[in-house]
């Protein structure tokens, strides 16, 4: 079964105005989740490490004014797209970490979210 | 010099065809090396984990890894129409902290 959920799976909204998605893990605790975008045929792009209970880690050129990311839980991530544009308009997907005792871990995805802006 | 290279495609190829997906990377700090499936508008499956050199076989796939020559491999055997979509190779050095790195992703298509 599914690992990760993601809500919503669409999204449309007017520029200008917020909209938050959500990530969760169902399996296990994830301490670390990760947020990446994709256009359309293109690979993900890291956009920021979500860790529970601290301040999200953003990639270079990634505003964190304008995506917000809080880890609330041990199973809980939001990406919250601030004051959404056009250009803004892609597929948010989140990720999620397992880790085992001998130091290695496996990634997770959740099943995206489009968020298209008009 | 990107890190990841992979390519794009598209690759067509018959029912029943074998597949050869191919990464090449320039970091040999590269330890762990993923395999991922995408079908369109859907969050990437993990398909094939290894670890080092060598080979990994699960069902139809079969994973290669050379770190001498910095490329990996993804064999399909008997593929199907349904294997159709974008595989992505990642990988990431050893420790339990370090960023996954992603290829662009080679786009499948198995014709019925």
């Amino acid at each position: 079964g599914a690992v990760v959920s993601q809500h919503p799976s669409w999204v449309i909204c007017k520029s200008g105005t917020s909209v938050k998605i959500e990530c969760r893990s169902l399996d296990f605790q994830a301490t670390t989740m990760f947020w990446y975008r994709q256009f359309p045929k293109q690979s993900l792009m890291l956009m920021a490490t979500s860790n529970e209970g601290s301040k999200a880690t953003y990639e270079q050129g990634v505003e964190k004014d304008k995506f917000l990311i809080n880890h609330a839980s041990l199973t809980l991530s939001t990406l919250t797209v601030t004051s959404a544009h056009p250009e803004d308009s892609s597929f948010y997907i989140c990720s999620v970490t397992r880790f085992y005792p001998v130091g290695s871990y496996e990634q997770y995805f959740g099943p995206g979210t489009r968020l298209t802006v008009t | 010099q990107k890190e990841v290279e992979q390519d794009p495609g598209p690759l067509s190829v018959p029912e029943g065809a074998i597949v050869s997906l191919n990464c090449t990377y320039s970091n040999s700090a590269f330890q762990y090396f993923m395999w991922y499936r995408q079908y369109s508008r859907k969050g990437p499956e993990l398909l094939m984990y290894t670890y080092s050199s060598g080979n990994k076989e699960d069902g139809r796939f079969t994973a290669q890894v050379d770190k001498s020559s910095k490329y990996i491999s993804l064999f399909i055997r008997d593929s199907q129409p349904s294997d159709s979509a974008t595989y992505l190779c990642a990988m990431r050095p050893g420790t339990s902290y370090d960023k996954v790195i992603f290829g662009p992703g080679t786009s499948l298509s198995v014709i019925p």
